[in-house]
């Protein structure tokens, strides 16, 4: 089982500064099939990237994602106020039993 | 547009059993691949269990193999969860979400979600 490990556990920032989250696989994440989900409490989660550096539909640009192998990074370039919130990564790259969740990266308000 | 509503959360004893639906709308549900994932109370995510669109490929996480079973209805447009030998470290939120999936291919991640039902096993 490929276990994902995001990094910091909290990241505090002010909006309109730049946010950079961290996701480590154990091993390698196999045709960079790395998702980024955004979840407010209360709410479901939000696919914001997959495929590592793939933006889903409706997602603003200031989010990006890049990385490969084992190590992964989500950026957003000038947080908004509706920024703040967890982020998870997730890794597809082996069959659906395999499939895990990072512990999640919680983005606070400074 | 796009909606998955779950259904049929609650108390459960140890032990006990629950049966939990998603409806879908506003998609072709038949062409999809789903899944269940769950989120214990302050914790993350965690996958529960992947059906293929047919009904043909199910896979399950080992910490629910042997106690849920997952299926589909494509003729009414609903992914259930049948829930058997409840235990306190199955209480969390459980959603039904929907793999992306373009021109028969099909992906690991999750374009959309249910707003999720709670499970709460306790005595």
């Amino acid at each position: 089982e490929i276990v994902l490990t995001q990094s910091p556990g909290t990241l505090s920032l002010s909006p309109g500064e730049r946010a950079t989250l961290s996701c480590r696989a154990s091993q390698s994440v196999s045709s960079s099939y790395l998702a980024w989900y955004q979840q407010k409490p209360g709410q479901a989660p939000r696919l914001l990237i997959y495929g590592a550096s793939s933006r889903a539909t409706g997602i603003p640009d200031r989010f990006s994602g890049s990385g490969s192998g084992t190590d992964f990074t989500l950026t957003i370039s000038r947080l908004e106020p509706e920024d703040f919130a967890v982020y998870y990564c997730q890794q597809y790259g082996s069959s659906p039993d395999k499939y895990t969740f990072g512990q999640g990266t919680k983005l606070e308000i400074k | 547009q796009v909606q998955l509503v779950e259904s049929g959360g609650g108390l459960v004893k140890p032990g006990g059993s629950l049966r939990l639906s998603c409806a879908a709308s506003g998609f072709t549900f038949s062409d999809y691949y789903m899944s269940w994932i769950r989120q214990a109370p302050g914790k993350g995510l965690e996958w529960v269990s992947y059906i293929s669109s047919s009904g043909s490929t199910i896979y399950y996480a080992d910490s629910v193999k042997g106690r849920f079973t997952i299926s589909r209805d494509n003729a009414k447009n609903s992914l259930y969860l049948q829930m058997n030998s409840l235990r306190a470290e199955d209480t969390a939120v459980y959603y039904c979400a929907r793999s992306y999936c373009t021109g028969g291919v099909c992906y690991g991640y999750f374009d959309y979600w249910g707003q999720g039902t709670l499970v709460t096993v306790s005595s």
